[in-house]
């Protein structure tokens, strides 16, 4: 039973560019959240997909941006890189949200 | 406003101690309450979590948490520690904002020397 796939494992882009961040969640899991965790820190709450919309968000300016199709996976996409989005990218699935969450490894996004 | 605290920066003991990550909690209504560990490089792993029911919960790898809602704390606990168990510590909480979202602390690092 496979867990969370994120993919691509690290990225180095340039300031301005856009990225995509892609995530399989767990069979048999049905909501997506996405997190930013920089260096030493916690994981910061990103937004929430369910049923292929945004349920919840946190405080990400527009430039954060996702989607969810028809088969759970997601995606996470960032315009306009500012160096200070370079962190660790985690997506997190779960069956609900009053369980606990299955993460993937993350994404390493660089902005150079 | 609704939060998770971990006050501890950095946790050490020496191996086949007991050991007690901190965590305290401010939310609306019952709490939902999770720890995680990270380590290196690497997503979060669920240790554990508080729904309702005995204030005592049994996780993963040995680990337990202490659910105490007059202080509003949980936890996290191992009756001796191993070396491996070194890594960062999460705890996290479910909130209420018009809809659920997990918030996490901002982590605990724990040092088990041998």
């Amino acid at each position: 039973d496979a867990g969370v796939t994120q993919s691509p494992t690290h990225l180095i882009k340039t300031r301005g560019q856009q990225v995509t961040l892609r995530c399989s969640p767990k069979s048999g899991h049905d909501t997506v959240s996405w997190y930013q965790q920089a260096l030493g820190q916690g994981p910061q709450f990103i937004f929430q997909y369910y049923e292929e919309e945004e349920r919840q968000r946190g405080n990400f300016p527009d430039r954060f941006s996702g989607h969810q199709f028809p088969n759970y996976s997601s995606e996470l996409n960032v315009n306009a890189l500012l160096l200070g989005d370079s962190a660790l990218y985690l997506c997190a699935s779960s069956l609900t949200v009053n369980y606990g969450y299955t993460f993937g490894s993350g994404t390493r996004l660089t902005v150079v | 406003a609704q939060s998770v605290a971990q006050p501890e920066d950095q946790v050490n003991v020496a191996e086949g101690n007991p050991l007690t990550v901190k965590c305290t909690y401010s939310v609306s209504g019952n709490p939902y309450l999770f720890w995680y560990v990270q380590y290196p490089n690497r997503g979060l792993q669920f240790l554990l979590k508080y729904i309702t029911g005995d204030n005592l919960v049994k996780g993963s790898y040995g680990f337990e948490a202490e659910f105490n809602k007059s202080q509003t704390s949980f936890h996290l606990k191992k009756p001796s520690a191993l070396v491996s168990d070194s890594a960062l510590y999460f705890c996290a909480v479910r909130v209420d904002t018009g809809g659920f979202k997990t918030i996490f602390g901002a982590g605990t690092r724990l040092f088990v020397k041998a």
